[in-house]
């Protein structure tokens, strides 16, 4: 059973340009989540999907974020346009079932801002 | 607001040796989660407690966790080099499905 993948595994951009991440759960999950990690901080919650609907988007930092899951499928997570503050590691994470189940995490993008 | 917080931020033993890790949080919960991550890798799941459990093991795991006090303890028995990897609790509130991760705690284990 193929686990969770990203792509890329790593960005490197300047300050303004866009990035597009993405994420392909595992086959048949329905919850699909994206988190993030700056350096020395804890792992932040972004937001969560339940198929395609964004079941929670309290963690969006602002309006530069934007995540789409068309189809219940895969996911991509744009940052349009990049600031300094957004760089860390990107991680995404499926799960199945109700009630905080455990996830499965993808090993994450590294997206520096220059 | 942040949920689980890990205790100590780094903790260095010999091979062979226990490793106890602390977790504290806020708010009632539904389940408490200990993650391990390797350098450049995604999380990986290790075991999970539920609100109306105390103790639960899992090979050389054993996890504690004490509702009155609102705290957790993770226990690796006979650490290996292998075990090198930072260790993460992660919280989700009663009724709700998003977990909620701590900063973690780095662990060393010198051959």
């Amino acid at each position: 059973e193929a686990g969770v993948t990203q792509f890329p595994s790593h960005s490197v951009i300047e300050k303004g340009q866009t990035v597009t991440l993405r994420c392909d759960p595992i086959s048949g999950h329905d919850n699909l989540y994206w988190y993030r990690r700056v350096m020395g901080k804890e792992i932040k919650f972004l937001l969560h999907f339940v198929k395609e609907s964004k079941q929670d988007e309290s963690g969006m930092p602002n309006n530069r974020f934007l995540a789409e899951r068309t189809g219940g499928t895969y996911s991509t997570l744009k940052v349009q346009p990049a600031e300094l503050e957004d760089s860390g590691v990107y991680f995404c994470a499926s799960s199945q079932g109700r009630q905080a189940p455990k996830l499965f995490f993808g090993s994450g993008t590294q997206l520096s801002v220059l | 607001s942040q949920q689980g917080e890990e205790d100590p931020q780094a903790l260095s033993i010999q091979e062979g040796e226990n490793a106890t890790m602390n977790c504290s949080y806020k708010t009632s919960i539904n389940n408490l989660q200990w993650y391990r991550q390797n350098s450049g890798r995604g999380l990986v799941h290790l075991i999970l407690i539920r609100s109306n459990e105390r103790e639960k093991h899992s090979g050389r795991l054993r996890v504690t966790l004490d509702t009155s006090k609102k705290s957790s303890s993770l226990l690796i028995t006979a650490s290996r080099a292998a075990d090198t990897a930072s260790y993460f609790c992660a919280t989700a509130d009663s009724g709700y499905s998003t977990l909620t991760f701590g900063k973690g705690t780095m662990l060393l284990v010198s051959p």
